[in-house]
């Protein structure tokens, strides 16, 4: 079974531009993440969907940043302008809908390679 | 937001030598799970620990949680090459499905 996979593996842009990372998730998986690390610092939480909708948000930095997930597939995310601050490495992770009763501790997300993005 | 400490942030040891890595917080968790990272790859969970007081052992690895569940501890015996990597501590957050993590252990064994 393949595991969650990341495009591009590296990106370098300028500041100003615009670029687009995309996740596919394991199938079957309907719980989608997105999280960051930026160097020096633990990696955070920018959002969750489950299936199409943005279950939370809370952790997008700014409005720089749009999350899709048409279909409930996979999902990309848009940086545009991309400033030199948002250089990291973004991560995308999958995990099960939990049935019910199930606690929350045992929900395992899988992670992807993650894509490093530097802008210069 | 919890904030998980993890130490040291770095590890240097030789082949067969034993360590112990450690993740704490001020707020209790509601559970606790232990991640390994390589070079170009995501994190990998290694294991899940929930009660107060768990201890759970994978292979050479042995992982415990505190009774007041605020700390845990990730100990390796007779580490191997094969064991470097960074090892991440996190934690779900209040009750949400995202995760909140910690800097990481970067561990380094040396042949």
């Amino acid at each position: 079974e393949a595991g969650v996979t990341q495009f591009p593996s590296h990106s370098v842009i300028e500041k100003g531009q615009t670029v687009t990372l995309r996740c596919d998730p394991i199938s079957g998986h309907d719980n989608l993440y997105w999280y960051r690390r930026v160097m020096g610092k633990e990696i955070k939480f920018l959002l969750h969907f489950v299936k199409e909708s943005k279950q939370d948000e809370s952790g997008m930095p700014n409005n720089r940043f749009l999350a899709e997930r048409t279909g409930g597939t996979y999902s990309t995310l848009k940086v545009q302008p991309a400033e030199l601050e948002d250089s990291g490495v973004y991560f995308c992770a999958s995990s099960q809908v939990r049935s019910s009763g199930w606690p929350l501790s045992y929900n395992e997300q899988f992670f992807g390679p993650g894509t490093r993005l530097t802008v210069l | 937001t919890q904030l998980l400490e993890q130490s040291p942030q770095f590890l240097s040891i030789q082949e067969g030598e034993n360590l112990t890595v450690y993740c704490n917080s001020s707020s209790v968790f509601s559970s606790l799970q232990w991640y390994r990272q390589e070079p170009g790859e995501g994190p990998v969970l290694l294991v899940t620990v929930v009660t107060g007081g768990e201890v759970k052992k994978l292979k050479r690895l042995t992982f415990q949680f505190g009774d007041a569940r605020k700390d845990s501890s990730l100990h390796i015996t007779a580490a191997q090459p094969g064991d470097t990597g960074l090892y991440l501590c996190a934690s779900p957050q209040g009750g949400s499905e995202k995760l909140v993590f910690g800097k990481g252990t970067k561990l380094t064994v040396n042949p």
